[in-house]
């Protein structure tokens, strides 16, 4: 069974400064994917970015990065530059492997970060 | 603006109600996803259509009854619900298999009393 931890239920940033989201997953799974969503107090999902579990490098997208380790089974998300739109609930999550077009996201429970000014 | 739509925003319904939530995307995707997410918890998966076959259901009880009318619709069927039910119902469709990124939408705010 598959499992994501994420360890800091809040996070603290000041504006234009980095900040590194921790995940940890397990998985029997050679091959899973790794993702992370940002959720505004708005609701909707926002997809951020994603690493493959056979990619060499890590993934970026803009001012997010995945550090991505997988002997230590962690794919933590940095975000620099902060700003105070980042301001949300962030969720790590791993896919099961895909059956047809279907895929199984399994969420983290997800850390809050404010960003101040 | 996210280009998974799901109306409505906001339901309050009773216990003894029938009423239905709506999902739509014209992306082309061919899987479409019902989640649940109480608050200050993560989403959790409730069904999973797949060309417009219901692929997986995670155990979820009868008072849930999903539909999909074709592949740019999804709804959800709701009725005897229960108060604990209410929480938000996210919608979302798969592009591909290349990533399995899913896009989402806003949500429904479901309050059953």
């Amino acid at each position: 069974a598959q499992k994501i931890t994420q360890t800091q239920p809040g996070m603290f940033v000041q504006e234009k400064e980095a900040v590194t989201l921790d995940c940890t997953y397990d998985t029997s799974d050679p091959s899973y994917g790794l993702f992370w969503y940002k959720q505004p107090s708005s609701g909707e999902m926002i997809f951020l970015i994603y690493q493959g579990s056979y990619d060499q490098q890590n993934a970026t997208e803009g001012r997010y990065s995945l550090n991505f380790q997988k002997a230590r089974k962690s794919a933590n998300l940095v975000i620099s530059a902060s700003q105070l739109g980042d301001s949300a609930m962030y969720f790590c999550a791993m896919r099961e492997v895909n059956t047809g077009t279907a895929s199984k996201l399994t969420f983290g429970t997800g850390t809050r970060l404010q960003v101040t000014l | 603006d996210t280009e998974v739509t799901q109306t409505p925003k906001h339901l309050v319904m009773g216990m003894t109600n029938k009423k239905s939530l709506k999902c739509e995307q014209h992306m082309g995707h061919r899987a479409m996803y019902w989640y649940k997410q109480k608050a200050k918890k993560p989403p959790e998966l409730m069904f999973v259509y797949s060309y417009e076959k219901l692929s997986i259901n995670e155990s979820v009880p009868s008072r849930f009854s999903p539909e999909c009318p074709n592949s740019s619709l999804l709804n959800l069927h709701l009725h005897a619900l229960q108060p604990e039910d209410s929480a938000l119902y996210l919608c979302a469709s798969n592009r591909g298999i290349d990533t399995g990124e899913l896009f989402f939408g806003e949500g429904s705010r479901l309050t059953v009393l």
